[in-house]
């Protein structure tokens, strides 16, 4: 167990809706990492946040938008929904700080299938 | 924008045989690299990492090369193993805390 919590874990929805994706991260870190697996793929940066303020930015969809809440906690929304973006949502997490090793720490994913 | 490229796509070998997988990143400020391992329906995990001011980083059966002048580095697996299957990514960024940037992947399968 990784310390990251996602939800929810599956979600099936219509092309043209929106959903938002909510992760949880490891106790005390401070950044949070969204990533996107579609099928056979890699992992696509979408978005970082560091206590609370966008800290990177990727080849995030207009579409898409993320907040990280003062609890840390942050969610994803996607919106306008499209096939294409039937994918596993990846939230990972790291502590950001001087102690910050760099190591990404996972959830377990939202996988997302649009019909 | 930054881009990290790896190969091979996909590594079959023998069990008790060694893998190598490569990448080459784009961003010549890249100080951090570390290499991800994902099981099949699982989460991708940290197996090793190395930094620019190091050239080779061992752990048992894996290590990892880094030549910053030419912008790529490598994995080695010794002596593979059934439970060495998997997908690997390398990834590549400025700082530890900075954003980071994978590969497209590789799934290893390594045959009894």
């Amino acid at each position: 167990d990784s310390g990251v919590t996602q939800t929810p874990k599956h979600l099936i929805t219509a092309t043209g809706q929106r959903v938002t994706l909510r992760c949880s991260p490891r106790s005390g870190d401070l950044s949070v990492y969204w990533y996107q697996q579609s099928l056979d793929q890699g992992l696509q940066f979408l978005i970082q946040y560091y206590n609370g303020e966008e800290r990177a930015k990727g080849n995030i969809l207009e579409r898409f938008s993320a907040q990280q809440f003062p609890d840390l906690h942050s969610e994803l929304n996607l919106s306008s929904l499209e096939l294409g973006d039937s994918a596993l949502y990846f939230c990972a997490s790291s502590s950001g700080g001087r102690e910050n090793t760099g190591e990404l720490f996972f959830g377990e994913g939202s996988r997302l299938t649009v019909l | 924008g930054e881009n990290v490229e790896q190969h091979p796509s996909t590594l079959s070998v023998q069990e008790g045989d060694s893998a190598v997988i490569k990448c080459t990143y784009s961003d010549s400020a890249s100080n951090y690299f570390p290499w991800y391992k994902q099981e099949l329906g699982k989460r991708p995990q940290l197996i090793i990492d190395i930094r620019s001011n190091v050239g080779e980083k061992k752990d048992q059966r894996i290590a990892v090369t880094l030549n910053k002048t030419a912008k790529h580095f490598s994995l080695h697996i010794t002596e593979t193993q059934p439970e060495d299957s998997a997908v690997y990514f390398c990834a590549a960024s400025r700082h530890n805390t900075d954003k980071l940037i994978f590969g497209t992947g590789t799934r290893l399968q390594v045959f009894p």
